[in-house]
């Protein structure tokens, strides 16, 4: 069956930096895209960053644009988001996600399976 | 950007009866929009995708129907289980959610 796992969260200064990793299996890892979608304490969901299956592309929602960067090794069936310049507005529980899209194809931005999260707070 | 606003923010209702959600876009999606339900301390599952196709192992009391800027959910006959947050996502957004509780 396919599972997600993420790991990697913590408390971090703002400012520092953080690596995210989601281990992937039950599917084939490389012929999906990938997302990471997060979570405020108490809030809704917001869209983060999305990988191609090949990562020949990549998109990142504004309010991590030039801080976050998305990437996937997929020898490893491993997804990453490394964060960096950390603010207090990006404490979260971040998920990794699957796109659902045809393999090999391009993203449908829907999510059909997800990670179970994972906790950053970012505090001085 | 699109955005996304749902209604109500909360419902409140008894198993067993029927629970309508809406959501609208700012401009029109096509029939691009999925519904996701949230339990608390879990992961969000993909209840709809494409407006009205149910996901894989999702029960047929969960429906969705609508297209370009006007979606609903519809759940018939509400279980135990059902009481949760409910989002709409269209793309990179997603709606502020409702929330259906036990009246």
């Amino acid at each position: 069956q396919v599972q997600l796992v993420e790991s990697g969260g913590g408390v971090v200064q703002p400012g520092r930096s953080l690596r995210l990793s989601c281990a992937a299996s039950g599917f084939t890892f490389s012929s999906y895209g990938m997302h990471w979608v997060r979570q405020a304490p108490g809030k809704g969901l917001e869209w983060v960053a999305v990988i191609w299956y090949d990562g020949s592309n990549k998109y990142y929602a504004d309010s991590v644009k030039g801080r976050f960067t998305i990437s996937r090794d997929n020898s490893k069936n491993t997804l990453y988001l490394q964060m960096n310049s950390l603010r207090a507005e990006d404490t979260a529980v971040y998920y990794c996600a699957r796109d659902p899209g045809a393999p090999g194809g391009e993203p449908t931005y829907y999510f059909d399976y997800w990670g179970q999260g994972t906790l950053v707070t970012v505090s001085s | 950007e699109i955005v996304l606003t749902q209604s109500p923010a909360t419902l409140s209702l008894s198993p067993g009866e029927r629970a309508t959600l809406s959501c609208r876009a700012s401009q029109s999606v096509s029939s691009y929009l999925a519904w996701y339900q949230q339990k608390p301390g879990q992961a969000p599952r993909l209840l709809i995708y494409d407006a009205s196709n149910r996901a894989t192992g999702i029960p047929a009391r969960f429906s969705g129907s609508g297209s370009g800027t006007d979606f609903t959910l519809t759940i018939s006959s509400l279980e135990p289980e059902d009481f949760a947050v409910y989002y709409c996502q269209q793309r990179r957004g997603f709606g502020p959610g409702t929330k259906v509780d036990i009246k």
